[in-house]
């Protein structure tokens, strides 16, 4: 059973448009959440995480959306860039405890200059 | 500070041998966690290392292990290899608080023959 998912495996958008990645979760009790990406050959990095008590995460370019009603975060990137092609995958955790995070999938997204 | 290392970076084996796998945590880092990544299955988690101790285990056979050294170095073991344990196995490293964020090592590519 997957408690997290990203329902779209890849996703293209122009040079200097927005990109929204989505996540969806089925576990009520995860309230923290991140977003990674990962380039070929490497390992996956940081980008941005959002805790439940809030919804709305800035960083630079990044900003992540939380709706608890709905188990669904997105995570925006605007405006794209070519070097932000990559895999991105979204990651959650209970916050009570020290459990492992459960990641998605992931969704490729090409950025087309 | 130097970043997560693992070696070696790529392994072939066969099946039946047993391979381990070593991973450097960044310096400070008492939580040592490690997945494993298959095309189209995302990040699937191993086990977590705290203090040299297991403290969380996902969902997989016995075959894999491992252990955590007093300087926070973990080495992860499968014995008995099989074709399905081709992957890239990843390491991540975090301080082991409940929303520290985790860092990842570039990963060793294992191939099983």
């Amino acid at each position: 059973d997957q408690q997290v998912k990203q329902n779209s495996p890849s996703l293209s958008v122009q040079e200097g448009r927005i990109s929204i990645l989505n996540c969806d979760y089925t576990n009520s009790m995860f309230d923290y959440f991140l977003w990674y990406k990962k380039y070929p050959a490497e390992g996956p990095t940081f980008l941005i995480s959002i805790s439940s008590i809030k919804d709305k995460n800035e960083d630079g370019r990044f900003t992540v959306f939380l709706n608890k009603s709905a188990k669904h975060l997105s995570l925006h990137i605007v405006p794209s860039q070519p070097g932000d092609s990559a895999v991105y995958f979204c990651a959650a955790r209970r916050g009570s405890g020290n459990t492992p995070l459960v990641f998605g999938k992931g969704t490729r997204l090409s950025v087309i200059a | 500070k130097a970043g997560v290392t693992q070696t070696p970076r790529y392994l072939i084996k066969t099946r039946g041998q047993q391979v381990t796998l070593s991973c450097s945590p960044i310096s400070g880092h008492r939580s040592v966690s490690w997945y494993q990544q298959t095309p189209g299955q995302g990040l699937q988690f191993l086990f977590e290392y705290f203090s040299e101790t297991q403290r969380n285990k996902g969902n997989f056979p016995g075959r894999f292990s491992g252990r955590q050294f007093s300087n926070s170095r973990s080495e992860m073991n499968v014995s008995t290899l099989e074709l399905g344990d081709s992957a890239l196995y990843l390491c991540a490293s975090s301080s082991g608080t409940i929303t520290d964020t985790q860092y990842f090592g570039p990963g060793t590519r294992l191939t099983v023959l």
